[in-house]
């Protein structure tokens, strides 16, 4: 699967809003865009996932560039809750899925 | 969102003795399960994929016969750690897909391993 590039870490203010950066520019045409994330001591948490479109679900907003080598997932109004580390993953499908994870970024929401 | 259990979520156990996680889906039939260690601080590692009713398969590095898996059925999936030493104290996290739910993954809680 092909690697994606994030920040180490960002930092947001509760109740504004949260842009977290992917870089994929070895994204092939059938790789999916799947963000993830991990609150402290628990399991992975799936957010949000997009191909080609921008897509909107209840707990975020997927920004994917015209290119597909860059995508943002959005926080619209952070919350102290969310305050987790943020996984970017890209794959391919197919029967296996299997998901390798990065660093992610660690984000902090400051009261 | 479908739900992943664990069992059980912390574990203490001797040096040399071995060690079952349970991994089950709840509320759907999982086709495809797998399983992660996370050590302080880092990211998860795949240690390895199943399908119900056959052979796990392993990513380079994982001794498989350190590391049983069983997913005798489409809601349960085994990890044994066999002769666990200090160094295999780790957060183990699996996770499942399957189902009307296959775009995405879901994991479980993780299980804390302390081997002493």
């Amino acid at each position: 699967d092909a690697k994606t590039t994030q920040p180490n870490s960002m930092e947001s203010n509760e109740e504004e809003p949260v842009h977290l950066p992917c870089n994929h520019s070895t994204i092939s045409g059938t790789d999916y865009i799947h963000w993830y994330r991990q609150l402290p001591s628990q399991g992975p948490e799936y957010v949000i996932h997009g191909l080609t479109s921008n897509v909107n679900n209840r707990m975020a907003s997927l920004a994917i560039a015209e290119d597909r080598k860059s995508s943002t997932l959005i926080l619209h109004r952070a919350t102290l809750r969310d305050a987790a580390v943020y996984y970017c993953i890209l794959h391919s499908g197919g029967s296996n899925y299997k998901l390798t994870f990065g660093k992610g970024t660690l984000l902090t929401v400051n009261p | 969102g479908a739900v992943v259990s664990q069992h059980p979520s912390r574990v203490i156990c001797k040096s040399g003795t071995s060690v079952k996680i349970e991994c089950r889906s709840l509320d759907f039939q999982a086709t495809t399960m797998f399983w992660y260690r996370q050590f302080p601080k880092k990211s998860l590692m795949l240690m390895a994929t199943s399908n119900e009713g056959s052979k796990a398969t392993y990513e380079q590095g994982v001794e498989k016969d350190k590391f049983l898996i069983n997913h005798a059925s489409l809601t349960l999936s085994t990890l044994t750690v066999t002769s666990a030493h200090p160094e295999d104290s780790s957060f183990y996290i699996c996770s499942a897909r399957g189902g009307s739910y296959s775009y995405e993954q879901y994991f479980g809680p993780g299980t804390r391993l302390t081997v002493t």
